[in-house]
C-alpha cells in the first residue's frame, strides 16, 4: 500500500524557535510538494520539489527533498503566529495516473 | 497563472436533492481535473479523475452513480451530488493538472456542503 506519513501530526511551539516537519513516503515519485492550509480554506501551494536534493526556501520556511531515503523535510525557522496552520505533503502516486497522495497533514500553532 | 475557480463556496441543501458544483481552470487548459473531500481535521481523500472528453475515473468505495462527473471542455468539470443525505455534507475541492512536465496540480478554493 502506498503511503505518505507525516510527523508529528500536532505541534505546538513558541514563537521564535525552529522546527522540522518530516515527510516520508513509500513511493518512488522523484517529486514531492508541500502545501498549507488555513481552517475553511483550500490549499495553499508552498513548495515544489523536483527532483533528489532540491532545497527550496521562501521566507521562514525551507523545505528539501532525498528521494534515495524518500524523505522530505519541511523547516520552520523562527516561528511566527502567522505561520499557524496544517501543513501536507503530497507525492505522486506510481501508477502514471497523475493522481496525489497526500501526507496525514501536520497541524502547527505558533504560541504568541 | 494556474488560478482555478469553484463555484459555489458554500452551499446548504434539503435531504435528497442534487447539488451541482463546477471546477474550472480559468487561465490554462486542463485536460485533467481531480476531484477531493475532506473531513474535519482530516487529510485530502481523492473520489475521483476527471477526464475531458471521456468517462471520469472514481476510487474505490466511491459511488459513481452518486457523484457524477462531467468534464465536457478542457476548462471545465462538474460534480453533482445526487439525492445528497447528511453524510454527504463535507468540503470539496478540486484540481487542475496543467504542466504535464511537472505534475502539477492547482486548487481550488473548495465547496461547503451541508446537508440538512
Amino acid at each position: 500500500e502506498l503511503k505518505v506519513e507525516q510527523n508529528p501530526l500536532f505541534l505546538s511551539m513558541q514563537e521564535g524557535k525552529n522546527y522540522t516537519i518530516y515527510c516520508n513516503y513509500s513511493t518512488t515519485s522523484d517529486r514531492l510538494y508541500w502545501y498549507r492550509q488555513d481552517p475553511g480554506k483550500s490549499l495553499e501551494s508552498l513548495f515544489v520539489l523536483l527532483s533528489n536534493g532540491a532545497v527550496k526556501q521562501e521566507g521562514r520556511l525551507m523545505a528539501s527533498l532525498d528521494t534515495k531515503a524518500r524523505l522530505s523535510t519541511l523547516h520552520i525557522t523562527a516561528a511566527v503566529h502567522d505561520l499557524s496552520a496544517t501543513y501536507f505533503c503530497a507525492v505522486d502516486s506510481d501508477s502514471g495516473t497523475y493522481k496525489y497522495i497526500f501526507g496525514t497533514g501536520t497541524r502547527l500553532k505558533v504560541l504568541a | 497563472g494556474a488560478v482555478v475557480s469553484q463555484h459555489p463556496s458554500r452551499v446548504i441543501c434539503k435531504s435528497g436533492t442534487s447539488v451541482k458544483i463546477e471546477c474550472r481552470s480559468l487561465d490554462f487548459q486542463a485536460t485533467t481535473m481531480f476531484w477531493y473531500r475532506q473531513f474535519p481535521k482530516q487529510s485530502l481523500m481523492l473520489m475521483a479523475t476527471s477526464n475531458e472528453g471521456s468517462k471520469a475515473t472514481y476510487e474505490q468505495g466511491v459511488e459513481k452513480d452518486k457523484f457524477l462527473i462531467n468534464h465536457a471542455s478542457l476548462t471545465l468539470s462538474t460534480l453533482t451530488v445526487t439525492s445528497a443525505h447528511p453524510e454527504d455534507s463535507s468540503f470539496y475541492i478540486c484540481s487542475a493538472r496543467r504542466d504535464p512536465a511537472y505534475n502539477e496540480q492547482f486548487f481550488g478554493p473548495g465547496t461547503r456542503l451541508t446537508v440538512l
